[in-house]
């Protein structure tokens, strides 16, 4: 299974735009890169998911270079209720599970 | 409105006593998961099951039991052998797993506390 490594923490401040940068060396050709947010006291809720290049949706972006050894979630203008664990997730090898790591505690200070 | 239901929110258990966690979801998956989390820690997992019948240990499935009887019910023991079992547990569902990484449900999970 790819490993991915991420910051443990980051802050920012109301209104600025959030990326947080996941490293995926040792992506294999048929991994997707998915990322999860989750609050305090609740499950992980899925974010976005991608294979290469751009994914938008209406919660955030995903940008992936051409080699996909990394990733960036990108959150725009973040409010206070954006502050939560983010995880970078990377592929599963067929009749595995996801495994998740401590992932990036955001937190959004007005 | 389709969904993962986990119940009971918050269980105590007393010293030596197995108790079951639920988890049923309508979602039509095919696979379901359980998983452990302590504060301030990631996501650790427990046990999964890709099809009824048949489910797989996960890192830490030592004192807990699953089964799958049924492709909406994925229940999970803490049974006494389990030492520490104090945490927050979640379960989640998808549609399968394999090459591709399919999106994970979760649901709000149950807080056990051991008294």
């Amino acid at each position: 299974l790819a490993k991915t490594t991420q910051p443990i923490s980051m802050d920012s401040y109301e209104g600025q735009e959030v990326n947080i940068t996941c490293s995926h060396n040792n992506i294999a050709t048929n991994d997707y890169i998915t990322w999860y947010q989750q609050f305090p006291s609740q499950g992980p809720r899925f974010i976005i998911q991608g294979y290469k290049t751009k994914v938008t949706n209406e919660v955030a972006s995903l940008f992936i270079p051409a080699d996909r050894k990394s990733s960036t979630l990108s959150l725009p203008r973040v409010s206070l209720s954006d502050t939560a664990v983010y995880y970078c997730l990377v592929g599963e090898k067929a009749g595995t599970a996801l495994i998740f790591g401590k992932g990036t505690t955001l937190s959004v200070s007005s | 409105d389709g969904g993962i239901t986990q119940s009971p929110k918050y269980l105590f258990r007393k010293e030596g006593q197995n108790v079951t966690l639920s988890c049923e979801q309508n979602l039509n998956h095919d696979a379901m998961y359980w998983y452990r989390q302590d504060p301030g820690q990631g996501l650790r997992l427990i046990y999964y099951s890709q099809i009824v019948n048949d489910f797989q240990k996960g890192d830490i499935a030592e004192g807990y039991s699953v089964s799958r009887e049924k492709k909406e019910s994925f229940p999970l023991t803490v049974t006494s052998a389990q030492k520490n079992p104090t945490a927050f547990y979640l379960c989640a569902s998808s549609m399968g797993t394999g090459a591709t990484n399919y999106g994970y449900t979760f649901g709000s999970g149950t807080r056990l506390t051991v008294v």
